[in-house]
């Protein structure tokens, strides 16, 4: 079946630095990979929608220069949360999309949970 | 994309059938549904879709009403690891960026 990876699963950083999120479609090539954030309790928000080769099309209030998702090869697309602060901590989660899959392909990563200090 | 609504919340008895309802009245014709869950702090895992006929597989029955305003997802002998939010989710089989965007879900308890 098909496996998204995601790596780190948990990060601590200091305020102020920068934090690279990886994920990886490890059987499939997925031309579209998505990124949500999800705090405590809430449900999944979508932040960005990524495709490879172009630029990344982010969701209303998500801030690009903040969030920069870079999505250079079929099998890797990677979040970096650029100056972060505590109030960015929270678990982010991607997902790749295989096209022509029996249920369109949407899998998920195990989430990275980040926790700003 | 069609809006869900879910009950936030239901209890289950280990062993038995747990039934989760979704309504999802504005849903079109080409709008297929679509159940996922989430386990404490693990991502989604995808559970089973469906247009308008009824559907299994080995983790759950989808059961969509006739006129496709609502459905029923079926977990037909629930186990202490099916504790979860389910989340029903309306989504265009259309266009180039099928974008699967979360409602609250209900949060299922599994009892023993």
């Amino acid at each position: 079946g098909a496996v998204v990876s995601q790596h780190p699963s948990r990060v601590i950083c200091k305020s102020g630095t920068s934090v690279k999120i990886e994920c990886r479609s490890l059987d499939f090539q997925a031309t579209t990979m998505f990124w949500y954030r999800q705090f405590p309790k809430k449900s999944l928000m979508l932040m960005a929608t990524s495709n490879e080769g172009s630029k990344a099309t982010y969701e209303q209030g998500v801030e690009k220069d903040k969030f920069l998702i870079n999505h250079a090869s079929l099998t890797l697309s990677t979040l970096t949360v650029t100056s972060a602060h505590p109030e960015d901590s929270s678990f982010y989660i991607c997902s790749a999309r295989r096209p022509r899959a029996a249920n369109y392909g949407y899998t998920f990563g195990s989430g990275t949970r980040l926790t700003v200090v | 994309d069609a809006k869900t609504t879910q009950p936030p919340s239901m209890d289950c008895a280990e062993g038995r059938a747990a039934n989760l309802p979704c309504n999802h009245s504005t849903i079109s014709g080409n709008e297929y549904v679509y159940w996922y869950r989430q386990i404490h702090s693990q991502g989604p895992q995808y559970i089973i879709h469906g247009l308008k006929n009824n559907e299994t597989n080995e983790m759950a029955s989808l059961i969509i009403t006739e006129d496709r305003k609502s459905s029923t997802l079926i977990l037909p002998h629930a186990t202490l690891r099916d504790t979860a939010v389910y989340y029903c989710i309306v989504l265009n089989s259309g266009g180039s960026n099928y974008k699967l965007t979360f409602g609250k879900g209900t949060l299922l308890t599994v009892n023993p």
